[in-house]
């Protein structure tokens, strides 16, 4: 398995508050997404880098923003929680943006 | 904005059976397709991909898939299923334009009774 880490992998926060998921990679790859799972929809991309401060929005990118400093870590915020943002979320990473992609293990997260 | 259809939503099968999940999409120009599958509570992993040349791929555990251009299809097989392949499915796809980005189906809940 390619090495990505996400954390927290299971967080409960109430609605108003900012939440922040990390994903760390340690393969060096240059793309890193973030992705959200939700039944009856598959998988939608919310942002994705492309570069150590290169990000560009997704599907989904309304409530979502991101940074990323470092080539191993992107970090995904939530500014202000919402229930409708109780969801997977998913990191994946590519070393070009032609290639396949390889999934972290997710962290669920529930907002009250 | 790309879109991808996979037609069955929950599919079971018994072991032995042979699997067919369908899987269109909506881009007419030069297209990268995936098979990914998600055993319960587990990320979700590379099946199988297409790039070029052959369009009959073969991927791991037994599964294989047929990029049909003209169909704008890429369907995944496979001849026998076993329980352990209960799992969902999912297709996905990245277009010459959306440089990076994947676009991917609902899913398909695959069942298998031993």
């Amino acid at each position: 398995d390619a090495g990505i880490t996400q954390s927290p992998r299971h967080k409960v926060t109430e609605t108003g508050t900012p939440v922040t998921l990390r994903c760390h990679q340690t393969e060096n790859h240059r793309y890193m997404y973030w992705y959200r799972q939700d039944p009856g929809h598959g998988l939608r991309l919310i942002h994705y880098s492309y570069g150590v401060k290169d990000t560009d929005k997704g599907e989904v990118s309304d409530g979502y923003s991101v940074s990323r400093s470092k080539t191993e870590d992107f970090l995904l915020t939530l500014e202000s929680a919402t229930s409708s943002q109780t969801s997977v979320y998913f990191c994946a990473i590519s070393d070009r943006g032609e290639s396949e992609q390889y999934f972290g293990p997710g962290t669920r997260l529930t907002v009250t | 904005a790309q879109s991808v259809s996979q037609h069955n939503h929950h599919v079971i099968l018994s072991e032995a059976a042979s699997l067919e999940l369908g899987c269109n999409y909506s881009y007419g120009g030069t297209v990268n397709l995936f098979w990914y599958v998600q055993y319960p509570g587990q990320h979700l992993q590379l099946l199988l991909k297409y790039f070029s040349g052959d369009p009959l791929v073969k991927g791991i555990k037994g599964f294989e898939a047929e990029f049909i251009k003209s169909k704008f299809s890429f369907n995944l097989r496979k001849p026998s299923v076993q329980w352990s392949d209960t799992a969902e499915y999912f297709c996905a796809v990245r277009t010459g334009s959306t440089l990076g980005r994947l676009y991917f189906g609902r899913g398909t809940q695959l069942t298998v009774w031993p």
